[in-house]
This record gives C-alpha cells, structure tokens and sequence, in this order.
C-alpha cells in the first residue's frame, strides 16, 4: 500500500493548457510539500502545507496553485503551461507534530513527469 | 555561496569498493542530517538520518557529520551495482524546511 501517491505519473500537454496533478498519503502526516526536480536533479520546494494552511509559499509563479481538501491530500493546478514548468513534480510529507528526528523525515511519492511542448 | 554544495558526479566505481559521498553547508543553524537515495524515475527515499555530529552506521553505510566543519559524508562499503542512484543529502534547522544537495550520481561497475 502506497505511503505517498501521486497521480499522473506522466503528463504531456501543449503550452498554454492547465492541468492538475494530485497527490494523496496514507500516514497520517499533517505536512504536505511540492517539489520541482529539475534536468540537472536539484530538487527545489515549491509550496507547504500544515493542516490545510499554505506555510511556506517559494518565488514560484502564481499560475501554480497548490489546493489541499483535507490533511492527506494537496493537490497541484497549474495554469498557462510553459516550456520552463517541463520537470519532475514530487509530493512529500511528514509529521510535524512528533517529537524528536522521526518528525524531520519525509517521505517522497513517485513523481509526476510533466512534459511541455 | 549556496546553502548545501554537493558534486554532483557522476562518480563511477568498482564493485565492492568504498564510495564516500560528501557535502558542505553554510548555514550553522542546521540541526539534522539526512541522506535520500533516489534511483533513476524513481521518488528520494530516506537512507538515513542523524542529528548530531559523529557517526551513525547502518549495515554498509555510515553517515558522518561535522558540525564545526559543515561538513557531512555518507560512505558505502563493499558497494554493490543496485547502489548506482542518486544521493541526495538534505537538512533542515527545527521548524524550517528542507534544503536538499542537488544529489551526486553514482555508479557501481559489476
């Protein structure tokens, strides 16, 4: 049973289209992260959020909108697709409210590839 | 000067060799050290975590870090080909988040 899932696993679009990817958990975790892997691996938070509220929001543009139901899901809408937004999109999550290390650990999905042509 | 600096490889080596994979940091804040192993279309996955400065081993890896130097290190021993991945090292400074080398790409030759 997956622990963090997210669906596509792949997405071609054309420029200028809107999609959304959506990510679940399963742990019972009360942070939710976006991450943008680029071509060369380096690996740069998009968005947080803690209990339905957007913590922490990086210079990304503001056609990418994270969206988050309920604690176990944060989902990912972006609108007016560009080239530059090709990459691999990770959702990842932890517990912040453990104490100790165990609540620094996150735990990554699969990644969606998203292709922009 | 970034925050977290790693190579990033690609580093090829022979089987059952030792693999030290390094990397440096400039924010003294810091407080907990992890290293992820992602391999190729696959999600980072967490290899191993610690939070002081000294050792921590884990069957064939050991983690190491230096908080005077900003300095940490994942070695492997007697590596093996399911190892070629990428090695991530990541950070965070309590209540923060995360900052993440840009990974060193391994390679073990059978």
């Amino acid at each position: 049973d997956t622990a963090v899932s997210q669906t596509p696993k792949y997405l071609v679009t054309q420029m200028g289209n809107d999609k959304s990817i959506k990510c679940e958990q399963n742990l019972g975790h009360d942070t939710m992260y976006w991450y943008k892997q680029d071509s060369k691996k380096f690996l740069k938070i998009m968005f947080s959020y803690n209990n339905k509220e957007l913590i922490i929001n990086e210079t990304v543009p503001n056609r990418f909108s994270p969206k988050s139901p309920d604690k176990a899901h944060l989902n990912l809408h972006i609108n007016s697709l560009e080239l530059g937004d090709s990459a691999v999109y990770f959702c990842a999550s932890r517990h912040s409210s453990n104490a100790g290390l165990a609540k620094n650990i996150q735990y990554f999905g699969a990644g969606t590839r998203l292709s922009v042509l | 000067q970034k925050e977290v600096e790693q190579d990033p490889g690609p580093l090829s080596v022979p089987e059952g060799a030792i693999v030290s994979l390094n990397c440096t940091y400039s924010n003294s804040a810091f407080q907990y050290f992890m290293w992820y192993r992602q391999y190729s279309r696959k999600g980072p996955e967490l290899l191993m975590y610690t939070y002081s400065s000294g050792n921590k081993e884990d069957g064939r890896f050991t983690a190491q870090v230096d908080k005077s130097s900003k300095y940490i290190s994942l070695f492997i021993r007697d590596s093996q080909p399911s190892d070629s991945a990428t090695y991530l090292c990541a950070m965070i400074n309590y209540g923060q988040n995360f900052v993440f080398g840009p990974g060193t790409r391994l390679s073990v030759l059978p």
